[in-house]
């Protein structure tokens, strides 16, 4: 099955600074990755998505790239705001038709954001 | 739009109690349905999916089960709690396929006592 490593497990950046998450994934045939914030007691909620025919994708202050070759994907926070606090969870899958019906979560980074 | 609705929002029970914690979803159809539970300050580890009614998929072997009476609906339930089964369970659900957008409820917060 799927396995997802996260790095690092807890991130401090001065405000203003930018922020990096990475994650590596071990099936070659998933093509879907997720990124999910969650605040202090709250639901995670996606941030970003990228699906594996993209190599970068761009909201505002977040990206996310895909390098497939290698099996990772990364975060990026730019100009971080003291918001942008919180636990951030990336995640893959693969194709639900080859019976993979579910995520396979990292376990998470904490991201303090220093004002 | 989609919903998601999970409920009680809070509970505390004693150890050896029963345990249903249940699940809907509005505004969509046939969708895949997930239970999660995220201990204090820790990841979320899937304990249950399905797929379509009556179908349930069980990812840890524990003192919990799953079961999905209705096509959005689906309930987790316990004969008897542990005090390692306190936590924020949360359900979630995807469209048919698995590369759609999977959306959390609003979570259940148990403690065991």
């Amino acid at each position: 099955g799927e396995n997802v490593e996260q790095h690092p497990s807890t991130l401090s950046v001065q405000e203003g600074d930018s922020a990096v998450i990475k994650c590596t994934y071990s099936d070659s045939a998933s093509n879907y990755f997720p990124w999910y914030k969650q605040e202090l007691g709250k639901r995670p909620q996606l941030i970003i998505d990228i699906r594996s025919n993209v190599g970068e994708k761009k909201d505002q202050r977040i990206a996310v790239t895909l390098n497939k070759t290698a099996k990772h994907f990364s975060l990026h926070i730019t100009e971080t705001q003291p918001e942008d606090s919180a636990v951030y969870f990336c995640a893959a899958t693969g194709d639900s038709n080859f019976g993979n019906e579910k995520l396979t979560f990292g376990t998470g980074t904490r991201l303090t954001i220093i004002p | 739009s989609q919903t998601i609705h999970q409920w009680p929002a809070t509970l505390v029970q004693p150890v050896g109690s029963p345990l249903s914690l249940e699940c809907t979803v509005e505004g969509t159809s046939n969708p895949n349905l997930y239970w999660y539970r995220q201990a204090a300050g820790r990841g979320l580890q899937l304990l249950f999916y399905s797929v379509g009614i009556g179908q349930i998929s069980s990812e840890v072997p524990q003192n919990l089960s799953a079961s999905r009476p209705q096509d959005r609906q689906f309930i987790l339930s316990s004969k008897k709690l542990l005090l390692s089964d306190s936590g924020f369970y949360l359900c979630a659900w995807t469209g048919v396929s698995s590369t759609d957008t999977q959306y959390f409820g609003p979570g259940t917060r148990l403690t065991v006592l």
